[in-house]
């Protein structure tokens, strides 16, 4: 069974631009959950979707976002990037809500902003 | 917003000696968690806890549910060199506004001598 996948690994982005970041979760899971994780600030949960609901939500800004397709599919867009965005992001996957005993994390996207 | 103070931030030991660490909190939570995470790679879920002062075991590592609900620490026996990493504490709690969010620990940096 393959494990939860995330593209790109590796972005370079300026001020200002926006991204976008996909994660695949594992076969048979609907939730799918990111975390942005720093050295100062360590691991914080951004927001958890299940069947293309947003469930729960972190205390990030607005330019965070997110979605969730049919296939469970899931996408982080990052609107007016700045210099603090710079970052690991993960996304976990479990089968359903609130799951986090059954999480499953990616190996994250490496996020740097210039 | 709830926060877990998870000490010590770093460990040298050398092979086959003990490690204990620990996470405390000001907020109660419903579920203590601990994972570990190798560079490049997300976290891996190592133990889940339940209920207050429980107390699990997995091979050489120990944790334990403070009976508060606010505090939980993780025991690894005999370590290895294969031990080395970060080391994560968790907790899942209900929101107020009855969401559920997932709270990290900053993290302990094990290095284990051979």
């Amino acid at each position: 069974k393959a494990g939860v996948t995330q593209t790109p690994r590796y972005l370079i982005k300026t001020r200002g631009q926006q991204v976008t970041l996909s994660c695949s979760p594992i076969s048979g899971h609907r939730s799918v959950s990111w975390y942005q994780q720093t050295p100062g600030q360590g691991l914080q949960f951004l927001f958890e979707y299940f069947s293309e609901t947003q469930r729960n939500k972190g205390n990030f800004p607005g330019r965070f976002s997110g979605r969730q397709f049919s296939n469970s599919r899931s996408e982080m867009n990052v609107s007016t990037l700045e210099l603090g965005d710079s970052a690991l992001y993960l996304c976990a996957s479990s089968s359903t809500s609130g799951s986090y005993n059954e999480q499953f994390f990616g190996p994250g996207t490496r996020l740097t902003v210039l | 917003g709830q926060q877990l103070n998870q000490s010590p931030q770093s460990m040298f030991i050398q092979e086959g000696e003990d490690v204990s660490m620990n996470c405390t909190s000001s907020s109660i939570f419903n579920t203590w968690l601990w994972y570990k995470q190798d560079p490049g790679e997300g976290p891996v879920l190592l133990i889940a806890l339940y209920k207050a002062g429980e107390l699990t075991s997995n091979g050489r590592l120990t944790a334990q549910f403070g009976i508060t609900r606010k505090d939980s620490f993780l025991n690894i026996s005999a370590s290895i060199p294969s031990d080395v990493g970060i080391y994560f504490c968790a907790g899942h709690l209900f929101t107020q506004g009855g969401s559920e969010k997932l709270v990290f620990g900053k993290g302990m940096k094990l290095t284990v001598n051979p």
